[in-house]
């Protein structure tokens, strides 16, 4: 069964340092990976995805994310945390099996960052 | 920012009511896709569309029903609401490619009473 999972509900980081969103997956073949944002009330907002190629992608507002098949990981990144990136974020891949065409997502992580 | 809106954004009405949630999108886009979500929490598809004509069924089975007649425009019925419809509802589109990427509307937040 294709999946993803988020293993952190909350992360929490101070201001100015790393942060890091966990992000594992678990597909029939080469897998496209996805990352979200969701602010308060609002929809969620595309940030970056893996289809093939460079393992480290970058995207919107400073975040990347590594893929590692060997671990079947997609973790999110950004060098230095602003107290603006709180929000909820969400890990997600491509269903590549049912012919519904659809996206499977994670559980989300939410992110807080301190002042 | 993506171009796909959602009306109302914000609904409170009352127990048995016929509601239509809209959504439309200006990208040209094949592919739609209607999303609930309890706040913060993870989103379950209820229903989605492949173009004019095609609706489907999503993973959580859900109450309210959808139609495609026109390319941008996937509006959302619920016949008689109730309070277990109270939820946030997102609209999302993705053109007809392998990557498939989906941009999202603002969601509608719907309270029954």
């Amino acid at each position: 069964a294709q999946s993803v999972a988020q293993p952190e509900d909350q992360v929490n980081v101070a201001e100015g340092n790393p942060l890091t969103v966990k992000c594992t997956y678990s597909v029939s073949g080469n897998p496209y990976l996805f990352w979200y944002v969701q602010y308060p009330n609002r929809g969620l907002q595309f940030l970056l995805k893996y289809i093939t190629g460079d393992n480290l992608v970058k995207g919107s507002y400073g975040f990347e994310a590594e893929f590692n098949k060997s671990q079947t990981s997609f973790h999110l990144k950004k060098p230095s945390a602003l107290v603006s990136d709180s929000a909820l974020y969400f890990c997600a891949v491509r269903d590549m099996v049912s012919s519904a065409s659809k996206i499977i997502f994670g559980s989300g992580t939410r992110l807080s960052i301190r002042p | 920012e993506a171009d796909i809106y959602q009306t109302p954004r914000y609904l409170v009405i009352g127990t048995g009511k016929k509601i239509t949630l809209e959504c439309s999108q200006t990208m040209g886009h094949d592919k739609m896709y209607w999303y609930q979500q309890d706040p913060g929490m993870e989103l379950h598809l209820i229903h989605y569309s492949y173009g004019v004509n095609s609706t489907e069924k999503g993973d959580l089975s859900s109450e309210s029903t959808v139609s495609r007649i026109r390319t941008e425009h996937f509006p959302l019925t619920l016949e008689s609401a109730r309070p277990s419809h109270t939820s946030q509802y997102l609209c999302a589109s993705s053109e007809f490619q392998i990557s498939d990427t989906q941009y999202f509307g603002p969601g509608t937040r719907l309270t029954v009473l």
